[in-house]
């Protein structure tokens, strides 16, 4: 079975700031199926990052996405208001068929 | 567009059941994978069932043999039976697509819907 563990849980910075969260499996992940989400209260996530380092549809180029293997990043270059949020990674493959992470909620510092 | 509406969700004692809907739009559900995913309040993400375009499903331990994922094609409409209810399932039902977003075959959660929450209560 294979556990997503990310950290940190809460990362408290400023707008303007830089955001860099980490996701590691417990087994080796194919990067195909290893995709990040974003969510914010009383909302539905949101998909930012697909095949571990390609932005969705409509997402700004302040985020990013990185890693392989065991050990992904996903990165927000300058945090704008409407970036504090939630943050889930997710995976796909083994079982169980998919897992997500715990996440990792940035709030305002 | 592309949309997902969920319904069907409410309040239910232990042990009871409860089917849940989902409703898509601008796309074909039995062309395409598709979950439930479930949020308890103020809680992390759980997946719950997939089922494939081929037909295949699979559930997470927590509620295989009490839950299943079906589709009915002429209707567009994905479902969730619930059966022996608990406390513990209690939470947000999201249904979403697994879909494959790049030819190279990257795949994600790329559509969801707004989702209906299982309130499971005496």
């Amino acid at each position: 079975e294979i556990v997503l563990t990310q950290s940190p849980g809460t990362l408290s910075l400023s707008p303007g700031e830089r955001a860099t969260l980490s996701c590691r499996a417990s087994q080796s992940v194919s990067s195909s199926y290893l995709a990040w989400y974003q969510q914010k209260p009383g909302q539905a996530p949101r998909l930012l990052i697909y095949g571990a380092s390609s932005r969705a549809t409509g997402i700004p180029d302040r985020f990013s996405g990185s890693g392989s293997g065991t050990d992904f990043t996903l990165t927000i270059s300058r945090l704008e208001p409407e970036d504090f949020a939630v943050y889930y990674c997710q995976q796909y493959g083994s079982s169980p068929v998919f897992t997500f992470g715990p996440g990792t909620k940035v709030d305002i510092k | 567009e592309v949309q997902l509406v969920e319904s069907g969700g409410g309040l239910v004692q232990p042990g009871g059941s409860l089917r849940l809907s989902c409703a898509a739009s601008g796309f074909t559900v039995s062309s395409n994978y598709m979950s439930w995913v479930r949020q308890a309040p103020g809680k992390g993400l759980e997946w719950v069932s997939v089922i494939y375009s081929g037909g295949s499903t699979y559930y997470a331990d927590s509620v295989k043999g009490r839950f299943t994922i079906s589709r009915h094609n002429s209707k567009n409409t994905l479902y969730l039976q619930m059966n022996s209810l608990r406390a513990e399932d209690t939470a947000v039902y999201y249904c979403a697509r697994w879909g494959r977003i790049a030819a190279a075959g990257s795949w994600g959660f790329d559509y969801w819907g707004q989702g209906t929450l299982v309130t499971v209560s005496s």
